[in-house]
């Protein structure tokens, strides 16, 4: 079982959709949580992080279920800009409580939003 | 600009020659990473360094190595490149010290083939 599944879509959603994406990770030790986008043949960046009280950043809310080991992203109202690939991302703590930021990449979930 | 800065941006290689991918950042980040995305296997990490002087494996090291050569600079050298290492790859960094940007920049990556 992969360490961070996701749903790999495509979605493909018309503009003003309301659209959700799931991501399930398999270590209990998972720390930190994040959405990150990547554009097509482009770097991914970080889109928001994931807390245990969930988090809103305009358009988009993200929450996190720690006892299902579940993360979700919503984004209300779609835009054309919102074309892009979603990729579901953890943070482990290693030995001794250090993590050195070594993140575990889902593979992403294809959005496309239509006219 | 500050950020992440990777060279080069394309190369192609023949099997068995050998060549260094560099990185440098400028936002005084303690870690660095290497990252290698193919279609439908997401982000994989290949080494990181954590700090100025140390470097580790990642999930798929071999074939790599790399070079902390001082805090702005870590490069992944490929010693005799096969087409199994046809990938695009990615730097980043990441300060462990609570920063801001809480999560990683990413450079623009470098598209390599290997034929």
């Amino acid at each position: 079982r992969k360490e961070v599944e996701q749903d790999p879509g495509p979605f493909n959603v018309p503009e003003g959709a309301t659209v959700a994406f799931n991501c399930t990770y398999s270590n209990s030790a998972s720390q930190s949580f994040f959405w990150y986008r990547q554009d097509c043949r482009k770097e991914p960046k970080l889109l928001m992080s994931v807390y245990s009280s969930g988090n809103e950043d305009g358009r988009f809310t993200a929450q996190l279920n720690r006892a299902s080991q579940y993360i979700s992203l919503l984004i209300r109202d779609s835009k054309l800009s919102d074309s892009a690939t979603y990729l579901c991302v953890v943070n482990k703590r290693g030995a001794g409580g250090t993590s050195y930021g070594k993140l575990t990449f889902g593979q992403g979930t294809i959005l496309t939003v239509h006219p | 600009n500050a950020g992440v800065t990777q060279t080069p941006k394309f190369q192609v290689l023949k099997t068995g020659q050998s060549m260094t991918l560099q990185c440098a950042q400028d936002m005084n980040h303690n870690s660095m990473y290497w990252y290698r995305q193919d279609p439908g296997m997401g982000l994989r990490l290949i080494y990181y360094s954590a700090s100025e002087g140390t470097t580790d494996k990642g999930e798929v090291p071999n074939g790599y190595n790399v070079s902390r050569l001082n805090k702005r600079e870590f490069s992944l050298r490929l010693e005799s490149a096969a087409p199994s290492q046809t990938s695009v790859y990615f730097c980043a960094s990441w300060s462990v010290f609570g920063a801001a940007n809480y999560g990683y920049t990413f450079g623009s990556g470098t598209r390599l083939t290997v034929v």
